[in-house]
């Protein structure tokens, strides 16, 4: 079974400027979170997505969004891009129909965003 | 809130050395616990979990036991190799609608030959 895809790898931004992420889940599974990893902040979660709707969402500002397809695949947007946006932006997707603390998690490799 | 303490790092150690990396937690509920690791470049791998007190997560020659009287859940290893060269996250779950994983700082460990 494939695993979690996200593209692109690598991205170069301008501060200001918006940018759009993109990750496939693994067959079969219908919820998929995005995380940031900064050196300084470590991993923190940015929202969960679940049969197209958010189900649960972290303490950042409006500036990220995302959203989920009826495919279950995912895409995250930053808009008006800061120096502190780069980071490593992880994916990743559960089969979700727990909700619960049981479910386990699989990531994907990642994109990297560098803000200039 | 829920939160994870891992031991900092990093960690040097001699191949086919003992390793320990500690990890505790606080959490209202009974949450499940993961072992992540992360090698350079690369996205996280679930490496071992646990989803009840006492139940043991083993993968790959890692250990780990979800100990909750003592709020812990401590990686062991009996005999590193250089290829276990990481960064390790210690994480837990609440579910409900807290399904995320909440994180800890992560550990490095650099085992020499």
């Amino acid at each position: 079974k494939a695993g979690v895809t996200q593209t692109p790898r690598y991205l170069i931004k301008t501060r200001g400027q918006q940018v759009t992420l993109s990750c496939s889940p693994i067959s079969g599974h219908r919820s998929v979170s995005w995380y940031q990893q900064t050196p300084g902040q470590g991993l923190q979660f940015l929202f969960e997505y679940f049969s197209e709707t958010q189900r649960n969402k972290g303490n950042f500002p409006g500036r990220f969004s995302g959203r989920q397809f009826s495919n279950s695949r995912s895409e995250m947007n930053v808009s008006t891009l800061e120096l502190g946006d780069s980071a490593l932006y992880l994916c990743a997707s559960s089969l979700g129909s727990s909700g619960g603390r049981t479910d386990t998690q699989y990531f994907g490799p990642g994109t990297r965003l560098t803000v200039l | 809130g829920d939160s994870v303490t891992q031991m900092e790092g990093p960690v040097t150690l001699s191949e086919e050395a003992f390793l320990t990396i500690n990890c505790t937690y606080t959490a209202t509920g009974y949450p499940s616990l993961f072992w992540y690791v992360q090698y350079p470049g690369e996205g996280l791998q679930l490496l071992l979990k646990a989803t009840k007190a006492d139940d043991k997560g083993s993968n790959k020659g890692f250990e780990a036991t979800y100990r909750k009287e003592t709020t812990s859940f401590h990686l062991e290893k009996g005999s590193v190799q250089v290829s276990d060269s990481a960064v390790y996250f210690c994480a837990l779950s609440s579910g409900g609608s807290q399904g995320n994983l909440i994180f800890g700082k992560g550990t490095k460990l650099s085992v020499k030959p």
